[in-house]
């Protein structure tokens, strides 16, 4: 089965500081990749997404992600962090076996600090 | 223009009885997925519908769990006999098809569902 691996359900970093969000996937082709944020009750915006081409994905907000095949990974990055990048991650894939369903990990949440 | 709407964005129920959340696509969206999201998880996948019919209801957890689609846009999720593990929020995402064949979701508010 499919599945994807986020690292770290929790992590804090100071304003200004790198932000690394680590996602891995298990698929045996390629898959279609995104990273969502999710503010406090409220619905999931997409930060970007890789289908194909370039590997270095630039989304909103600053973020951006580069697809690794070998590592099977996703991470995304951000060079300085704000405050209201405090938030909760997910990194989903979809695309495997013919299906356009998204497999969610079990999501980042990302705390900043002053 | 508008987005996924959910209604409604809170609902409250006792255990045994029937619930429905409905869920508006972006229009002209063909496509409209429902997941569920437990308290500290990822959202997971329960059904999609392409036009009027679900193409993959494979996450739906058991026969309690229903969706209809009648007219290719609303769409109803009916839960049956509720019990208290269906507390969660229910997502609804609705996408078109991309150029490159990808089908990027965009998703509503959610509807918490509480049963006690």
């Amino acid at each position: 089965a499919q599945s994807v691996t986020q690292l770290g359900s929790h992590v804090s970093v100071s304003e200004g500081a790198l932000v690394l969000l680590r996602c891995n996937y298990s698929s045996s082709v390629p898959p279609y990749l995104f990273w969502y944020v999710q503010y406090p009750n409220q619905g999931l915006q997409l930060l970007l997404k890789y289908t194909t081409g370039a590997t270095l994905v630039k989304g909103i907000n600053g973020f951006e992600a580069e697809f690794k095949k070998s590592e099977t990974s996703f991470h995304l990055t951000k060079p300085s962090a704000h405050m209201s990048d405090a938030a909760e991650y997910f990194c989903a894939v979809s695309g495997f076996s013919g299906t356009y369903k998204y497999i969610f990990g079990t999501g980042t949440r990302l705390k900043v600090l002053a | 223009g508008a987005g996924v709407s959910q209604t409604p964005s809170n609902k409250v129920t006792e255990k045994g009885k029937y619930v429905e959340l409905r869920c508006d696509p972006i229009s002209g969206h063909t496509a409209l997925y429902w997941y569920r999201q437990s308290l500290g998880q990822g959202p997971e996948f329960l059904i999609y519908f392409q036009g009027t019919g679900a193409a993959d209801d494979s996450g739906l957890p058991n026969d309690r769990f229903f969706a209809v689609r009648p007219e290719g846009s609303v769409s109803t999720l009916k839960i049956q006999r509720t019990e208290r593990g269906d507390s969660a929020v229910y997502l609804c995402a609705s996408s078109a098809l991309g150029g490159t064949g990808v089908r990027e979701q965009y998703f509503g508010p959610g509807t918490r569902l509480t049963v006690t």
